[in-house]
């Protein structure tokens, strides 16, 4: 199977200007969550999206958004994007039932704002 | 609540020599564990992980971790340290229905000559 992948890898963008960023599961996994990683938070949980439903959310500003479609690819949106966004930005895939505890990461998108 | 502490930010051991990451963590609930490694400019992987069974959990590479309840410690250990080895370790408690997964800051394996 294929792995986990995440587009695009890396990003420039301006202080207010909004992104998406994409990511492509595991065939057959339904469950896609999203992590924020920095050198100085380390990495912090975002949400999980479970069959097209946020199912889980960190605690981050309403800034951050996302959503899955039906074909369980999941799409994450920062808007009025600040410099603290800065970071790798990680999906991870995993098949979804209450017992399937492993997590298939992606390469990550590098977004820097400037 | 669940959390992870992993006691030390960087690790530096000579190749051939053991490794020992360090692993803490609080839950109220029966927890399950998790290690992953990250290698430079790459996703997380798996490397091993505790779900209630053998408190000795075998994983990839040679590495290994002991669940010890009663120091809520969750430790990985690897007898004789390798230069591929080189990467940043994660320690990850999960709540009950592995819904939410909490990762630890990170700890830095350096690998000497």
């Amino acid at each position: 199977k294929a792995g986990v992948t995440q587009t695009p890898r890396y990003l420039i963008k301006t202080r207010g200007q909004q992104v998406t960023l994409s990511c492509s599961p595991i065939s057959g996994h339904r469950s896609v969550s999203w992590y924020q990683q920095t050198p100085g938070q380390g990495l912090q949980f975002l949400f999980e999206y479970f069959s097209e439903t946020q199912r889980n959310k960190g605690n981050f500003p309403g800034r951050f958004s996302g959503r899955q479609f039906s074909n369980s690819r999941s799409e994450m949106n920062v808007s009025t994007l600040e410099l603290g966004d800065s970071a790798l930005y990680l999906c991870a895939s995993r098949e979804g039932r209450a017992d399937s505890y492993e997590q298939y990461f992606g390469p990550g998108t590098r977004l820097t704002v400037t | 609540a669940q959390s992870v502490t992993q006691l030390d930010s960087h690790v530096s051991v000579s190749e051939g020599t053991p490794v020992l990451l360090r692993c803490n963590y609080s839950s109220s609930y029966s927890p399950s564990l998790f290690w992953y490694v990250q290698h430079p400019n790459k996703g997380l992987q798996l490397l091993l992980k505790y779900t209630s069974a053998a408190t000795l959990v075998k994983g990839i590479n040679g590495f290994e971790a002991e669940f010890k309840k009663s120091e809520t410690s969750f430790h990985l250990t690897k007898p004789s340290a390798h230069m591929s080895d080189a990467a940043e370790y994660f320690c990850v408690v999960s709540s009950g229905n592995f819904n939410k997964f909490y990762f630890g800051s990170g700890t830095k394996l350096n690998v000497k000559p």
